[in-house]
């Protein structure tokens, strides 16, 4: 089975610092979007990504974010001078007209 | 906003039948229902999804109402490894966008 892979699996950062979350998406799919999860809350997206630039964004996904696909494989999120409650799990999808792959996450840690 | 409602939580003993129900009474005609699951804050894993007909997998099956405003989720025999958070998701088309509108889930645990 297909699958979306993320790396790293844990990152921790100290705060103010920048960190670039990584997804490999699934080759022959068409959108991709990161959401995150804070511990104990529901998954929230953050933004879509088709034909190479953002086609929607939520209101979490400020000028502190910005993604990219810069080799037509590696799908990235970066997020620059962290905050205490950027802490949270980064999942990435990979989406067809019926399906909707997650990787496993990247947890991310800022302290 | 969720365009789901789900029970927070729910018990089944291990090899009977667990029913989750979601409400999604405001769904439009062209939006789908997901559900995925979610064990131990790993990635959401999908389980199945509907239009307007019932649909079964190997995991599942999915029962939607005749007025489409709720569906039913059923793992016909569960196990322990079914304990996970088990979301009843719409998926909405936008001009540009396909749009999972997640609820808070239901978490289901399986009791031996």
């Amino acid at each position: 089975e297909p699958e979306v892979t993320q790396t790293p699996s844990h990152q921790v950062t100290q705060m103010g610092q920048e960190v670039i979350l990584r997804c490999v998406p699934i080759s022959n799919h068409l959108y991709f979007y990161w959401y995150r999860q804070i511990l104990g809350q529901k998954v929230e997206f953050l933004v879509s990504f088709y034909n190479n630039e953002i086609s929607e964004k939520s209101e979490i996904f400020d000028d502190q974010f910005s993604v990219e696909r810069p080799d037509g494989s590696n799908f990235t999120l970066k997020i620059r001078s962290t905050k205490l409650e950027d802490s949270a799990m980064y999942f990435c999808a990979s989406i067809t007209n019926t399906e909707a792959f997650f990787g496993q996450g990247t947890r991310l840690t800022v302290v | 906003d969720a365009k789901t409602t789900q029970p927070p939580s729910m018990d089944c003993a291990e090899g009977r039948a667990a029913n989750l129900p979601c409400n999604h009474s405001t769904i439009s005609g062209n939006e789908y229902v997901y559900w995925y699951r979610q064990i131990h804050s790993q990635g959401p894993q999908y389980i199945i999804h509907g239009l307007k007909n019932n649909e079964t997998n190997e995991m599942a099956s999915l029962i939607i109402t005749e007025d489409r405003k709720s569906s039913t989720l059923i793992l016909p025999h569960a196990t322990l490894r079914d304990t996970a958070v088990y979301y009843c998701i719409v998926r909405v088309v936008t001009d540009s966008n396909y749009q999972l509108i997640w609820g808070a889930g239901t978490k289901l645990i399986i009791k031996p």
